[in-house]
């Protein structure tokens, strides 16, 4: 089946600084790629959605100056949270589809802890 | 109202037991569903599909009532191995999906 992949799988960062995630598919192009994060017990939320070769489109109350989307190539998108403060803390998802069945694969997931 | 509810459990069976679960929408135009299991600190993976006709995985049964726009999941049979939380995930438009908070279900020896 469609893989992504993405990376780091963790990272601890300090207050202020920037981090950046990549979300990349595998064996297929996704033209189109979401971003998802997900607090603990809680369900998934789409920041916003990647589309290559345009700009991101995000989601009512994301900022789009905090968390900086580019998808440069069919496969690959990133993710940068800027200046992050501790709240930022969550579990990062990216995931795409193949556009056949709606059925969206996963990354595995970036767990970002703010000092 | 949620886009998609489901309720938290947990749902704690013994092994070999059948639990069932319901996931609400308010979408009455959604045309894809899907349940997904998620382990403790991992990433959401794929359970089913959900067709209009309902359908079945080995020990796992999804069904879909369009009329009260809820999906459900039977487990039959429960095996420790099922214990994790399962999403349930329906679409809105252009392939987004909107997830509810997961169910979490633990099968207990």
């Amino acid at each position: 089946g469609a893989v992504v992949s993405q990376h780091p799988s963790r990272v601890i960062c300090k207050s202020g600084t920037s981090v950046k995630i990549e979300c990349r598919s595998l064996d297929f192009q996704a033209t189109t790629m979401f971003w998802y994060r997900q607090f603990p017990k809680k369900s998934l939320m789409l920041m916003a959605t990647s589309n290559e070769g345009s700009k991101a489109t995000y989601e009512q109350g994301v900022e789009k100056d905090k968390f900086l989307i580019n998808h440069a190539s069919l496969t690959l998108s990133t993710l940068t949270v800027t200046s992050a403060h501790p709240e930022d803390s969550s579990f990062y998802i990216c995931s795409a589809n193949t556009g056949n069945t709606g059925e969206l694969f996963f990354g595995e997931g970036s767990r970002l802890t703010v000092l | 109202r949620k886009e998609v509810e489901q309720d938290p459990g947990p749902f704690n069976v013994p092994e070999g037991a059948t639990v069932a679960f319901n996931c609400t929408y308010s979408n009455s135009a959604s045309q894809s569903f899907f349940w997904y299991r998620q382990d403790c600190r991992k990433e959401p993976k794929l359970l089913m599909s959900v067709y209009s006709s309902g359908n079945e995985d080995g020990r796992f049964t999804a069904q879909l009532n369009r009329a009260s726009q809820y999906i459900s999941l039977l487990i039959r049979d429960s095996k420790l191995s099922d214990s994790a939380t399962y999403l349930c995930a329906v679409d809105s438009n252009d392939y987004k999906l909107s997830f509810g908070a997961g169910t979490t279900v633990t099968v207990r020896a």
